[in-house]
């Protein structure tokens, strides 16, 4: 079936050690995003590629950044992480931007920071 | 700026009938989404809307009003399985998706 993967489903951390969060999708969308999300609260977009074009939120830290070496794949590198990063990390897909397409998510990555 | 609002909580038996509201105030609109979300795990789509009017799908359906700024999902037949988090999302003039921050549902035997 095609899919939204993201490794690792859990990920334990240290504050301050870099850590790297992937996702790899197998529907051949064009768009891929980065969401962080908090209990009880909305997802956040972090930023989207629309193939290779990057697009980042206003708000979002310098402390995240992401690659996306092919169509297939997409890191979120966390730089520094601090207590305040911890969240689930959802990847989501869509077959563009600008139209109604639904996002097809990933199971999400749940960051924990000691 | 741009807002979207769900009750926190709702509660409902099993059987039975819930409806979830979301108001919404965005610049500009182009469709409203409803998202299901079980605990730690990610949203999967239930259904757009971008018309007024009710979109039934099974057990679900859900309403827009474009001119209240108003929409609401419908569950009918409630399970078990139905417990979770609903999220409300829309797209704005520029095709940014504006995320409501969910519905948590508890359904009681």
């Amino acid at each position: 079936d095609a899919m939204v993967i993201q490794n690792p489903r859990y990920q334990v951390t240290q504050f301050g050690k870099p850590v790297t969060l992937s996702c790899s999708q197998t529907l051949n969308h064009n768009v891929m995003y980065w969401y962080q999300q908090k209990s009880s609260q909305a997802p956040k977009l972090l930023f989207h590629y629309y193939d290779k074009d990057f697009n980042n939120e206003a708000d979002t830290p310098d402390n995240f950044q992401s690659r996306r070496p092919n169509t297939s794949f997409c890191f979120l590198d966390i730089r520094s992480p601090g207590l305040g990063d911890a969240a689930m990390y959802l990847c989501a897909t869509s077959g563009s931007t600008g139209d109604n397409s639904p996002l097809h998510f990933g199971n999400g990555t749940r960051l924990t920071v000691t | 700026g741009q807002n979207i609002d769900q009750p926190t909580e709702m509660t409902a038996t099993e059987g039975a009938i819930v409806q979830i509201n979301c108001t919404y105030q965005t610049s500009g609109f182009n469709g409203l989404f409803w998202y299901q979300q079980h605990a730690g795990e990610a949203p999967t789509f239930l259904s757009y809307n971008v018309l007024d009017g009710l979109e039934e799908k099974g057990r679900f359906s859900s309403f827009l009003s474009r001119s209240k700024g108003y929409s609401y999902l419908l569950l009918k037949e409630l399970q078990m399985k139905d417990s979770a988090s609903y999220l409300c999302a829309v797209l704005d003039s520029n095709y940014q998706l504006i995320w409501g921050a969910g519905t948590k549902l508890i359904i009681k035997p």
